[in-house]
């Protein structure tokens, strides 16, 4: 079982669409971040979120976290066919650094 | 600058069989990991470096070795290959906590 959860697993939408990935814990968080990895890729950072309630936009994605501090979700408005990608929350707990079980986005021209 | 280097990017072993999976980051980051990635599936923790001289296990460390040889290096290494162990391997590093990681490009590793 990984600590970090994310739902769903899998998502395939048509352009334009709307969409929100959600990533859960019951552990608690000093931050949290985003991560986009594409095929034969390392994850590469989207965004850190640090406070409790925070929200934060990057153009068309937005990212909350959650005022616990142990749950995140993240927005995406009008996907597009570049949005398409394996989309990945993780969060630090002391030294360590944990990985959700990901978000596999299709955005469908 | 090259940021964080794995080798090999591929590799088959048979059932049994020991290899070591390099890494090495050219950022001064006192901390480096290793995950392993299977299909369509987030990354798992495998072991842990906070700093040069310490080790820590993740999520999934049973089969695995680690060796902080230095600051710039960390070593991943399976001792007798299983074929549950074929995935993609991930090296990443960062400054401390709530900054970004950076990874390698990975090693696709497959045991047959």
């Amino acid at each position: 079982t990984q600590l970090l959860e994310q739902s769903p697993q899998f998502l395939s939408i048509q352009e334009g669409e709307n969409l929100t990935v959600y990533c859960n814990s019951s552990s608690v968080f000093s931050s949290l971040q985003w991560y986009r990895q594409e095929p034969g890729e390392g994850p590469v950072l989207l965004v850190t979120v640090v406070t409790g309630g925070e929200v934060k936009k990057l153009k068309r994605l937005t990212f909350q976290f959650g005022d616990a501090r142990k749950d995140s979700s993240l927005h995406i408005t009008a996907a597009q066919p570049g949005d398409t990608g394996l989309y990945l929350c993780a969060g630090g707990t002391g030294n360590q650094f944990y990985f959700g079980t990901g978000t596999s986005l299709t955005v469908i021209p | 600058n090259a940021g964080v280097t794995q080798t090999p990017k591929f590799q088959v072993l048979k059932t049994g069989q020991s290899m070591t999976l390099q890494c090495a980051q050219d950022m001064n980051h006192n901390s480096m990991y290793w995950y392993r990635q299977d299909p369509g599936m987030g990354l798992r923790l495998i072991y842990y470096s906070a700093s040069e001289g310490t080790t820590d296990k993740g999520e999934v460390p049973n089969g695995y070795n680690v060796s902080r040889l230095n600051k710039r290096e960390f070593s991943l290494r399976l001792e007798s290959a299983a074929p549950s162990q074929t995935s993609v391997y991930f090296c990443a590093s960062r400054e401390d906590r709530a900054t970004e990681a950076f990874f390698g490009q990975g090693t696709r590793l497959t045991v047959v």
